[in-house]
């Protein structure tokens, strides 16, 4: 199976800031990546696929990079509704997997 | 609007069944393959099962092969996931979800999650 490992567990940040989700594919997925944001109770939400395209309805302050094994989640300006944990995940091989998560706590 | 709705869960004792439904409405289904995706409390997410709009081609994880099957009734706009043999460990909230389309025989490489149920809760206890 494919590991996706990201970095780091929990990040602390402060309304505006800008913060940088890593996440490590085990062997190259390509660009078959994709990011969702989840809030306590809540299901998952797609925010990026295929590495960098952002999803309908996403506001453009989410961005994501990369190719390979190495890939990243941008917030350029964090805003209060975006504190939540944030999942990426492989779809280049069975089975799908994904990262442990990154929860983005308020400073 | 795309809308999934999980039904089904609920208190089982480790070694028995339950089987999940997941009620589509918004979109046609059968065009759509589907999948189901768990979270341990407190645990992050796992992908365990996914089949194609024809139930053709079904895929599992290994947590769940053997025990869980995956089945869709498109005249209904449903999904089901029956759990055999349920262990402590499959205690979760389950949620279906989107994966990509496939017409006419021709797939698009929407193989990421889309659309996700609001989830239902499985718990395995004595």
């Amino acid at each position: 199976d494919i590991q996706m490992t990201q970095s780091p567990s929990t990040l602390s940040a402060n309304v505006g800031d800008k913060v940088t989700l890593t996440c490590r594919a085990s062997q190259s997925i390509r660009t078959w990546l994709a990011w969702y944001q989840q809030k306590p109770g809540k299901a998952p939400r797609l925010l990026i696929y295929k590495a960098s395209i952002l999803e309908s309805g996403v506001p453009s302050r989410f961005s994501g990079s990369g190719s390979g094994t190495e890939f990243t989640l941008t917030i350029s300006s964090l805003q209060p509704d975006d504190f939540a944990t944030y999942y990426c995940q492989q779809y280049n091989t069975y089975p799908w997997t994904f990262g442990q998560g990154t929860t983005v706590e308020i400073k | 609007e795309v809308r999934l709705v999980e039904s089904g869960g609920g208190l089982v004792q480790p070694g028995g069944s339950l089987r999940l439904s997941c009620a589509a409405s918004g979109f046609t289904l059968s065009s759509y393959e589907m999948n189901w995706v768990r979270q341990a409390p407190g645990k992050g997410l796992e992908w365990i099962s996914n089949i194609s709009g024809s139930s053709i081609d079904t895929h599992y994880a290994e947590s769940v092969k053997g025990r869980f099957t995956i089945s869709r009734d498109n005249a209904k706009n449903s999904v089901y996931l029956q759990m055999n043999s349920l262990r402590v460990e499959d205690t979760a909230t389950y949620y279906c979800a989107s994966g990509r389309s496939c017409i006419n025989g021709l797939c698009d490489d929407d193989l990421y999650f889309r659309h996700w149920g609001q989830g239902t809760l499985v718990t395995v206890s004595s």
